[in-house]
């Protein structure tokens, strides 16, 4: 069984639509995030959410809003989605909000045309 | 906001040979993560670095944080094709709830 999955793996669209994300953790973790990485392989945190609630969201476009039904799950949803939201989006959850062993998903390959 | 520099960007080492990454902060480290991603895949935590001067090995990988705590390395003894991947440390950010993270070191090992 993965520990976090992500669907779908592959994501290709035009500029303007609307896509989701979506992030599912069976390992019993409170924290979830959302990382982006760019084509230079450069990763940054997007939100991190705790218990369902969001403790993090670092300077994203509203166009980004991510959704916890509940503490297993974390999605990420675009509007209007642009060329340069092309990238690898990364799921991941640690068992605390304060620790730094995080559990990646495989990762959603974004790609806007 | 912490930076996290790393060096070198990318390496590529005979199958057998010694490596070491580095990676530098701007600011002292609490925390100093390191990570290691496959190629099209996900990070897979390696270890944990909290102390000055303390030191973890893990099967051929060892890594240290130094006294001052804004430094740490990354050494791969006898390295072997299954090390190759993408090295990347991360620090505790500034709200403490997420890590931050160097731009990576690219690894390539060759037969």
């Amino acid at each position: 069984d993965t520990a976090v999955s992500q669907t779908p793996k592959y994501l290709v669209t035009q500029m303007g639509n609307d896509k989701s994300i979506k992030c599912e953790q069976n390992l019993g973790h409170d924290t979830m995030y959302w990382y982006k990485q760019d084509s230079k392989k450069f990763l940054k945190i997007m939100f991190s959410y705790n218990n369902k609630e969001l403790i993090i969201n670092e300077t994203v476009p509203n166009r980004f809003s991510p959704k916890s039904p509940d503490k297993a799950h974390l999605n990420l949803h675009i509007n209007s989605l642009e060329l340069g939201d092309s990238a690898v989006y990364f799921c991941a959850s640690s068992r605390l909000a304060n620790t730094g062993e995080l559990f990646f998903g495989e990762g959603s390959r974004l790609t806007v045309l | 906001s912490q930076e996290l520099e790393q060096s070198p960007q990318s390496l590529i080492v005979q199958e057998g040979k010694n490596l070491t990454i580095n990676c530098t902060s701007s600011k002292t480290l609490y925390g100093l993560y390191w990570y290691k991603q496959k190629y099209g895949e996900g990070l897979i935590f390696l270890m944990m670095l909290q102390k000055g001067g303390e030191e973890k090995s893990h099967e051929k990988i060892t890594a240290k944080l130094d006294e001052k705590k804004q430094q740490s390395s990354l050494h791969i003894t006898a390295s072997q094709p299954s090390h190759a991947g993408i090295y990347l440390c991360g620090a505790d950010s500034n709200s403490g709830y997420a890590l931050n993270f160097g731009k990576g070191t690219s690894l390539l090992v060759t037969p």
